[in-house]
């Protein structure tokens, strides 16, 4: 069983739609949480971390439900910029293993 | 700004060669990640290190081995290159400690064997 899991997409939305994406992690015991933005053929950079609490980041807010091991992204107001693919990351029980997503792809057209 | 560096971001090597990739970080991270990314395959560890001379296995380290003798450089080393090898290789880095800290990537190497 993969440590991570995505649902690949492609999501194609119009600009200004809200789209959510949801992961799920198989260890109860992770730690910490992120989502990555990674364009094409470039490398993953830090979208944003995901507390329990939730956050908000402008039109990106994340949530973690500890309780059915699930990690969200809600992104309000699509740009043609948004199109990427986001990648859900969790660590292991020492924070120094990041086990990876395979990835979703957004696609937000005009 | 924490900067990962990787020694090329375009490499075409031969079957049966020995390849060496380099990362350099840095913000004095403890740790460093090579992984390895094919298309519907998402991220593969293949090593990571915590400290200096020291590693463990990721999910797929055959054909592969790693090398950190200073704490900013973690050197990957495909020891006879095959075509099944083909790929993008990515170096990250992280900070260890409680605060969960996040991983830093570097570029990227898309390595070709023919």
């Amino acid at each position: 069983r993969k440590e991570v899991e995505q649902d690949p997409g492609p999501f194609n939305v119009p600009e200004g739609a809200t789209v959510a994406f949801n992961c799920t992690y198989s260890n109860s015991a992770s730690q910490s949480f992120f989502w990555y933005r990674q364009d094409c053929r470039k490398e993953p950079k830090l979208l944003m971390s995901v507390y329990s609490s939730g956050n908000e980041d402008g039109r990106f807010t994340a949530q973690l439900n500890r309780a059915s091991q699930y990690i969200s992204l809600l992104i309000r107001d699509s740009k043609l910029s948004d199109s990427a693919t986001y990648l859900c990351v969790v660590t292991g029980v020492n924070f120094n293993k990041f086990y990876f997503g395979s990835g979703t792809k957004l696609n937000v057209k005009p | 700004d924490v900067k990962v560096t990787q020694s090329s971001r375009y490499l075409v090597k031969r079957t049966g060669e020995k390849v060496f990739l380099e990362c350099v970080q840095d913000m004095d991270h403890e740790n460093m990640f090579w992984y390895r990314q094919d298309p519907g395959l998402g991220l593969r560890l293949i090593y990571f290190s915590y400290d200096v001379k020291m590693k463990e296995k990721g999910d797929i380290p055959e054909g592969y081995s790693v090398s950190r003798e200073k704490k900013e450089r973690f050197s990957l080393i495909l020891e006879s290159a095959s075509t099944n090898q083909t790929s993008m290789y990515l170096c990250a880095s992280s900070s260890f400690g409680t605060g969960g800290t996040e991983a830093f990537f570097g570029q990227g190497t898309r390595l070709t064997v023919v």
